[in-house]
């Protein structure tokens, strides 16, 4: 049973540019998670989706940055337009069941460099 | 905000024990997790605690104890592949379906 995955691993990009990080659930997990790592600071969250919808966006930044989990095919995180103060880790999670009392695996990681 | 606290770093040395502390808002408490990092991988699951006391799993045991808002992570026999960051997370009964982590105890075994 493959574990979360996400693509790429590493992506570098000129500021100004867009940004699209992708996550795979592991098999038969409905929803996914996405938080935001910045170098010596702890998991924030972002964005929480179960398929074609957006449950709690409430850490998402207002500007440049969505999230879609469609029917069929990864999750998508996107950066419009990156700034350097995007650089950070992305992981995404995925849990069988929804709600913070369910054991979340992640993935291993985007690293987003924006020079 | 939920204010986890967690120490930065600690060194500890191989076939020792260590503990690592963690101290959260209790308002709206619903859970704890524990996760391990190695540097540059994902975190990865070691402990879920939502009632008072201790559970342990092998080498790593976890503690909480709900009315003062702490928990803490055991870890015994300590190998030189424990050499990581011990993540402290906590979920809150707000509605919210995310975990709040605190930044992180990077833990260095020594020989």
């Amino acid at each position: 049973n493959a574990g979360v995955m996400q693509n790429p691993r590493h992506l570098v990009r000129r500021r100004g540019q867009e940004a699209r990080l992708r996550c795979s659930p592991m098999k038969g997990h409905s929803h996914v998670y996405w938080y935001r790592q910045l170098p010596e600071e702890g998991l924030k969250f972002m964005v929480y989706l179960q398929k074609e919808n957006i449950i709690d966006e409430s850490g998402m930044p207002k500007e440049r940055f969505s999230a879609e989990f469609p029917k069929e095919g990864p999750s998508i995180l996107r950066i419009q337009q990156v700034v350097r103060g995007d650089s950070a880790a992305y992981f995404c999670a995925s849990s069988p069941v929804g709600g913070s009392t369910y054991e979340q695996y992640f993935g291993p990681g985007t690293r987003l460099t924006v020079t | 905000g939920q204010n986890i606290d967690q120490p930065t770093e600690m060194t500890a040395t191989e076939g020792a024990i260590v503990q690592i502390n963690c101290t959260y808002q209790t308002s709206g408490f619903n859970g704890l997790f524990w996760y391990q990092q190695h540097a540059g991988e994902a975190p990865t699951f070691l402990s879920y605690n939502v009632l008072d006391g201790l559970e342990e799993k092998g080498r790593f045991s976890s503690f909480l104890s709900r009315s003062k808002g702490y928990s803490y992570l055991l870890l015994k026999e300590l190998q030189m592949k424990d050499s990581a960051s011990y993540l402290c997370a906590v979920s809150y009964q707000t509605g919210a379906n995310n975990l709040f982590f605190g930044t992180g105890t990077r833990l260095t075994v020594i020989p």
